[in-house]
């Protein structure tokens, strides 16, 4: 079946170094590729997405970047701040209108 | 714009209660998903809709897992009855559902349900 596996499960980084979160999703139809972030008690919100027909995408201190021929996708998050601690989910579209999600990396900002 | 509203925010029941869900998506989105978020398994899609009409239930657990879209603007999920090991946040997103799957979905702030 279809699914998107994430890792790690939990990143530890240094305030100021870069974070980078990576996904695998099997389905080679899978075409849009967005990345939420949820932080503690609230609810997941889209921080940034990619189409298949781009290979990387920025926003600001955030980039992803997309392998279609592997069936990779990647979160790259430079100079990490503490607001930037949170559980980080990465999903792919389905066969069926619907979003397969990757079960969540916990990024921890060191002090 | 309000977002997705979801109601009740918390609720504790007992086994075997009836326990109703609610949700009103973002005015015009044609899409409305409901989940259920657990530390054990994550994110789950239970169901969702396009256009007022389920596409996929295949996510709901069992049985007594119900849920209905009688217009463009509400959606109940219903457990009947509940157990302890339905206790978990439950959200609900929408989306604009113009890109069939493709498009931001917006989430409500979700439920956190206790069957006790």
């Amino acid at each position: 079946g279809e699914n998107v596996e994430q890792h790690p499960s939990t990143l530890s980084v240094q305030e100021g170094d870069s974070a980078v979160i990576k996904c695998t999703y099997s389905d080679s139809a899978s075409n849009y590729f967005p990345w939420y972030k949820q932080e503690l008690g609230k609810r997941p919100q889209l921080i940034i997405d990619i189409r298949s027909n781009v290979g990387e995408k920025k926003d600001q201190r955030i980039a992803v970047t997309l392998n279609k021929t592997a069936k990779h996708f990647s979160l790259h998050i430079t100079e990490t701040q503490p607001e930037d601690s949170a559980v980080y989910f990465c999903a792919a579209s389905g066969s069926n209108y619907q979003l397969i999600w990757g079960a969540g990396t916990k990024l921890i900002i060191k002090p | 714009d309000a977002g997705v509203i979801q109601s009740p925010r918390h609720e504790v029941t007992e086994m075997g209660q009836e326990v109703t869900l609610r949700c009103k998506p973002i005015s015009g989105h044609n899409s409305l998903f409901w989940y259920r978020q657990t530390m054990m398994r994550g994110l789950e899609l239970l169901i969702y809709f396009n256009n007022n009409v389920p596409i996929d239930d295949s996510g709901m657990p069992e049985d007594r897992f119900s849920a209905k879209m009688p217009n463009a603007s509400f959606s109940t999920l219903k457990i009947q009855p509940s157990e302890p090991r339905d206790s978990a946040v439950y959200f609900c997103a929408s989306s604009p559902g113009q890109e069939f799957g493709r498009d931001t979905q917006y989430f409500g702030p979700g439920t956190r349900l206790t069957v006790l």
